[in-house]
């Protein structure tokens, strides 16, 4: 079992939509929870960073974490065609840097004008 | 201000021949990272330098990988003799400190192509 399960897709929404993204993970030391998006041939570019377990909100996009049952999601309110990219879950166990990021292989997000 | 830029941003090379990829964190960061995007696989993460000390190495693919830091800025990570499968694109990213790990920044990326 990978220590970090995302569904691939393509996820494909008409715009406007809301759009929920998900990862479950399987160790329960992760601390830190962030998401990432990735244009084609870019690098990943950070969204939000969540610590523990509760809500973030900032502006059209909203991260839970639920730590007990380790599932974590994306929110993307009145998406735009500009928001199809891939979504990265990405998980650390501390503030610490030694172990780096644990990433989900991504989301692939289609958003249809 | 600047963010983290890599160089080259491809790379074709013969297998068995040696690559070197560079980087370049945001300025005044003193963490920086490196980690492996393969197709299928996702990212993987493969060494942190705090300063110029890098205190494990262990999630180098091989002893043909290595990385090294100096000034604590510019980063080199090698790769000696290169296989097929070290074809992937290679990220940098760097943190203010290691302890905002949670908070990284990732360059474009160097993606190497071994033939």
């Amino acid at each position: 079992q990978k220590e970090v399960e995302q569904d691939p897709g393509p996820l494909s929404v008409p715009e406007g939509a809301i759009v929920s993204l998900n990862c479950t993970y399987s160790n329960s030391a992760f601390q830190y929870f962030m998401w990432y998006r990735q244009y084609s041939r870019k690098g990943p570019e950070l969204l939000m960073y969540t610590y523990s377990s509760g809500n973030k909100e900032d502006g059209r996009f909203t991260a839970q974490v639920d730590k007990s049952s380790k599932y974590i999601s994306l929110f993307i309110r009145d998406s735009q065609p500009s928001d199809s990219a891939t979504y990265l879950c990405a998980m650390s166990y501390s503030g610490g840097g030694a172990d780096g990021l644990t990433f989900g292989k991504g989301t692939h997000l289609i958003i249809q004008p | 201000g600047a963010g983290v830029s890599q160089s080259p941003s491809n790379k074709v090379t013969e297998k068995g021949k040696d690559v070197e990829l560079r980087c370049d964190p945001i300025s005044g960061h003193t963490a920086l990272y490196w980690y492996r995007q393969s197709l299928g696989q996702g990212l993987e993460f493969l060494i942190y330098f705090q300063g110029n000390s890098a205190p494990d190495k262990s999630g180098l693919p091989s002893d043909r990988f290595s990385a090294e830091r100096t000034g604590g800025s510019v980063s080199t990570l090698t790769i000696q003799r290169t296989q097929q499968e070290d074809s992937a694109v290679y990220l940098c990213a760097s943190s203010s400190d290691g302890a905002r790990v949670y908070e990284q920044y990732f360059g474009p990326g160097t993606r190497l192509t071994v033939t």
